[in-house]
């Protein structure tokens, strides 16, 4: 297994462009979740899925802001009319909720820069 | 409600030094700790975990840390650094009634020669 991937890694949008970013968590991972993290900051958390249901959403999670998780395995997550607060790192993680939740595991992230 | 607090938000060592990152907690219910260290322009990495038993938890790199369940603290320590170890250092809880990490603003450790 090769961890939880992210694409694209790095992603340049103008003002008012939709982006879509895409999440493959670690196969037998049950919980996928999503992370905002701003220059300087820890992760903020966005939302997350066990299996394919929605969970739970952030206050961060504006009406612009969806994700999917379709069948239970890789996410994405769109943001439509990007503006330029947009801009941050977005976080993927997977756990597994086997044994109880004991850890998650991060993809190398996807850097959104908003001009 | 729950979180986490860094107490530094920098700290600079020189090499080979003993270094301690701060970090307490807030929460009403029993937690999980945890240690992510994250290099420029990449994700988190796990250093360490408290998930129950001993309080003192070693992790990769040499880094070690405390459970202090009295003071709500959660310390990360390293006897002697290397300017490799030079990251940002995220303390972060879970706990099972929120279903998610919440994460501290992070520490960045410079780590001078």
């Amino acid at each position: 297994d090769t961890g939880v991937s992210q694409d694209p890694r790095h992603k340049i949008t103008k003002r008012g462009q939709n982006v879509t970013f895409r999440c493959d968590p670690i196969s037998e991972h049950n919980r996928l979740y999503w992370y905002r993290q701003t220059l300087g900051q820890g992760p903020e958390f966005l939302t997350y899925f066990q299996n394919e249901a929605q969970l739970e959403k952030s206050r961060l999670l504006s009406d612009r802001f969806s994700a999917e998780r379709p069948k239970g395995s890789f996410s994405t997550l769109e943001i439509q009319r990007t503006e330029q607060g947009d801009s941050a790192m977005y976080l993927c993680a997977s756990s597994s909720t086997d044994r109880g939740v004991t850890e998650a595991f991060f993809g190398q992230g996807t850097r959104l820069t908003v001009v | 409600a729950q979180s986490v607090t860094q107490l530094d938000s920098q700290v600079p060592v020189f090499e080979e030094a003993p270094v301690e990152l701060r970090c307490n907690y807030s929460s009403s219910v029993s937690v999980y700790l945890f240690w992510y260290v994250q290099y420029p322009n990449q994700g988190l990495q796990l250093l360490l975990k408290y998930l129950s038993g001993s309080t003192l938890v070693k992790g990769i790199n040499g880094f070690e840390a405390e459970f202090n369940k009295s003071q709500t603290s959660f310390h990360l320590r390293k006897p002697s650094v290397h300017i490799s170890d030079t990251a940002e250092y995220f303390c972060a809880l879970f706990s099972g009634g929120y279903n998610k990490l919440i994460f501290g603003a992070g520490t960045r450790l410079a780590v001078h020669p």
